[in-house]
């Protein structure tokens, strides 16, 4: 089992320039979510799938940032035009979504550090 | 809407002495789950322990325990015997079945030694 595998660990860009992310999640999970770690926020849920179908984007910022989900294996979130203020660490997770009440728990990639200057 | 609280922002423990870690919630569900996560320095989020609110048992791992107290919304964690690997941010997770996990906003564990 790899875990999540995010991509790049690290990105540096410009303001204004368009930034995309990627994860791939733990093979047979089939819920997907993206999370933005701040120091003033905490971690924030920005959008999150269940089966490749996005269920709540309410923590999307703004019309900046999109995401998709083409398949049950990838997954991008993008921004365009990228602003100082999205500088942050993004995570992506995956988990089982079972069909009773027990929760399975999150698996968290190793995150995205995002500076824009 | 579901709310997580931590309401220490930073915990001290000398090594090898016990912590707890304290979390509260708030929720109209009478059905839910609760984590702790781990977040080191490397920035990786590590499962601790999970605790599903049906089971009134309270879960422990090692040297990891929690006092779930179900009608207090009240969820803390105990390292025992704590070490020098136990210091990381500690974040305290609330989820409904099917649903998003929301977090709390952190508490940073130092160990002395």
């Amino acid at each position: 089992d790899a875990g999540v595998i995010q991509s790049p660990r690290h990105e540096v860009t410009e303001m204004g320039q368009e930034v995309t992310l990627r994860c791939k999640p733990i093979s047979g999970h089939n819920s997907l979510f993206w999370y933005r770690q701040t120091m003033m926020r905490g971690l924030e849920l920005l959008i999150y799938f269940n089966n490749n179908v996005p269920i709540d984007d309410s923590g999307m910022p703004e019309d900046r940032f999109s995401a998709k989900m083409p398949n049950a294996s990838f997954s991008t979130l993008k921004i365009q035009p990228s602003e100082p203020r999205d500088s942050a660490v993004y995570f992506c997770a995956s988990r089982w979504r079972t069909g009773g009440v027990v929760g399975s728990p999150l698996h968290f990639g190793n995150g995205t550090r995002l500076t824009v200057t | 809407a579901q709310t997580v609280t931590q309401s220490q922002p930073e915990m001290s423990v000398q090594e090898a002495e016990t912590v707890t870690l304290s979390c509260t919630y708030d929720t109209s569900e009478s059905d839910y789950y609760l984590f702790w996560y781990k977040q080191p320095p490397s920035r990786q989020m590590i499962l601790v322990i999970r605790q599903e609110a049906y089971k009134q048992q309270n879960a422990t791992e090692n040297r990891f325990s929690v006092n779930f107290q179900k009608a207090a919304k009240s969820f803390s964690l105990k390292i025992s015997d704590s070490q020098l690997g136990d210091a990381a941010m500690y974040f305290c997770a609330y989820g409904v079945y099917g649903n998003k996990l929301v977090f709390g906003a952190g508490t940073i564990l130092r160990v002395k030694s």
